[in-house]
């Protein structure tokens, strides 16, 4: 079965620093693999994805991640967080699976990131 | 504007009424999904639709009983509900279920309360 950690519950930085929110994950075969951020009050919306080619993808916001298949991770980057990334992060799997009919996105538990001003 | 809406933003109801979540999409999209949010675990799926035809029931207790009536409006019936039943509940489109690359988008959710 194919699963996620996102072994920080919170993840607390002052502004301007940058900040890493981490994700590991376990899949049968090579991983599509995705980030998404929660606002206070609002669904998820979708910030990057992984799926092929270079390892360090760039996304919304200013955020990227890096993709590390010999550490099975992709966790999420930001040079410099300002107060408004403040939210809910959710790193999400899905198997590269050709043939077969698993389709499922795997979502892991959130990271609560709190950017202090 | 996220372009899949759902209404009510909040529903308190008893564990003996019935009640719907409603949730439509503007976005062309051809799968629609149903998700429970409770705080610190993960995105619970619970049904999806592709096409109109319901592809996925992740072991949904029967008082949830969701209706596609067309690809761009998802309903979730609600009845004798628990007082566990009470988180956020997020609808999602995408294009296909079966496009392993594409993104899902969200709406804002639905949050209930079950006194």
């Amino acid at each position: 079965a194919q699963s996620v950690a996102q072994p920080e519950d919170q993840v607390n930085v002052a502004e301007g620093n940058p900040l890493t929110v981490k994700c590991t994950y376990s899949v049968s075969g090579n991983p599509y693999l995705f980030w998404y951020v929660q606002y206070p009050n609002r669904g998820l919306q979708f910030l990057l994805k992984y799926i092929t080619g270079d390892n360090l993808v760039k996304g919304s916001y200013g955020f990227e991640a890096e993709f590390n298949k010999s550490q099975t991770s992709f966790h999420l980057k930001k040079p410099s967080a300002l107060v408004s990334d403040s939210a809910l992060y959710f790193c999400a799997v899905r198997a590269i699976n050709s043939g077969g009919s698993n389709y499922k996105l795997t979502f892991g538990k959130g990271t609560l990131l709190t950017v202090n001003p | 504007e996220t372009g899949v809406t759902q209404t009510p933003r909040h529903l308190v109801m008893g564990m003996t009424n019935k009640k719907s979540l409603k949730c439509e999409q503007h976005l062309g999209h051809n799968a629609m999904y149903w998700y429970k949010q409770s705080a610190k675990k993960p995105l619970e799926l619970m049904f999806v639709y592709n096409f109109k035809e319901q592809t996925e029931n992740n072991s949904v207790p029967s008082r949830f009983s969701p209706e596609c009536p067309n690809s761009s409006h998802l309903f979730l019936h609600l009845h004798t509900l628990q007082p566990e039943d009470s988180a956020l509940y997020l609808c999602a489109s995408s294009q296909d279920y079966r496009d392993r690359i594409s993104p899902l988008h969200f709406g804002n959710g639905t949050r209930l309360t079950v006194t």
